[in-house]
């Protein structure tokens, strides 16, 4: 089975701080990766994605960083806030299915 | 939010009885899906469909089994649950499958499920 690995499990950071979060895939034909945000007791929502053709993307104070020939990616969340603490999943995948992240719980301290 | 309803979102059962969720969308997506997510495993697929009475498997099928006779609705059966089964279970809808078209999943809020 194609794994997503995620790092790091928990993350803490001071407010205004730059939190980065990072996964690595197996599969190259993956052509889509998307993040998602989880709030306690609800779904995951879809908060940024990227396909292999950039590089980088950029949405307010989220970026994803793309590496393909390392075959990895990262979610930069600048100024972070007190609002950003949740659990966040990187994905990957094709054809319609999507292979998941362990997750990362992200404490931003006011 | 995407038009996505789970029932029941809290249940509580015992071992060795059957068990169905209930996704309804109301976004006429083509493509539904139906994970688990357990604590250090993030969310794993269990079955999705791509049409109406298609279906096919996913990464942690057994036990499981699903139907869709209806593009709106499609459900999670455990015929016989188990206390491994004792899980947060989100559906989520997609428009469309993969390729360039590759569409965002939307999830549904979960259904809390204990087995005893």
């Amino acid at each position: 089975q194609q794994q997503v690995k995620q790092s790091p499990q928990s993350l803490i950071v001071q407010k205004g701080g730059i939190s980065i979060i990072n996964c690595a895939y197996e599969n190259t034909a993956f052509d889509y990766f998307p993040w998602y945000q989880q709030f306690p007791g609800k779904g995951p929502a879809l908060l940024i994605a990227i396909r292999p053709d950039v590089s980088e993307k950029k949405e307010g104070r989220f970026t994803i960083s793309f590496n393909k020939s390392a075959k990895q990616f990262s979610l930069h969340i600048m100024d972070s806030q007190p609002g950003d603490s949740a659990t966040y999943f990187c994905s990957s995948g094709n054809t319609g299915k999507l292979i998941f992240g362990q997750g990362t719980t992200l404490q931003v301290k006011p | 939010d995407a038009g996505i309803t789970q029932s029941p979102r809290h249940k509580v059962t015992e071992t060795g009885t059957p068990v169905t969720l209930r996704c309804h969308q109301t976004e006429n997506h083509r493509y539904m899906y139906w994970y688990r997510q357990d604590p250090g495993h993030g969310l794993r697929l269990i079955h999705y469909s791509y049409g109406v009475k298609d279906t096919d498997k996913g990464e942690v099928s057994d036990g499981y089994s699903v139907s869709r006779s209806k593009t709106e609705d499609f459900l999670l059966t455990l015929e016989s649950a188990t206390s491994s089964q004792t899980s947060v279970y989100f559906c989520a809808i997609s428009e469309f499958g993969g390729g360039v078209g590759n569409q965002p999943q939307h999830f549904g809020d979960g259904t809390r499920l204990s087995i005893l």
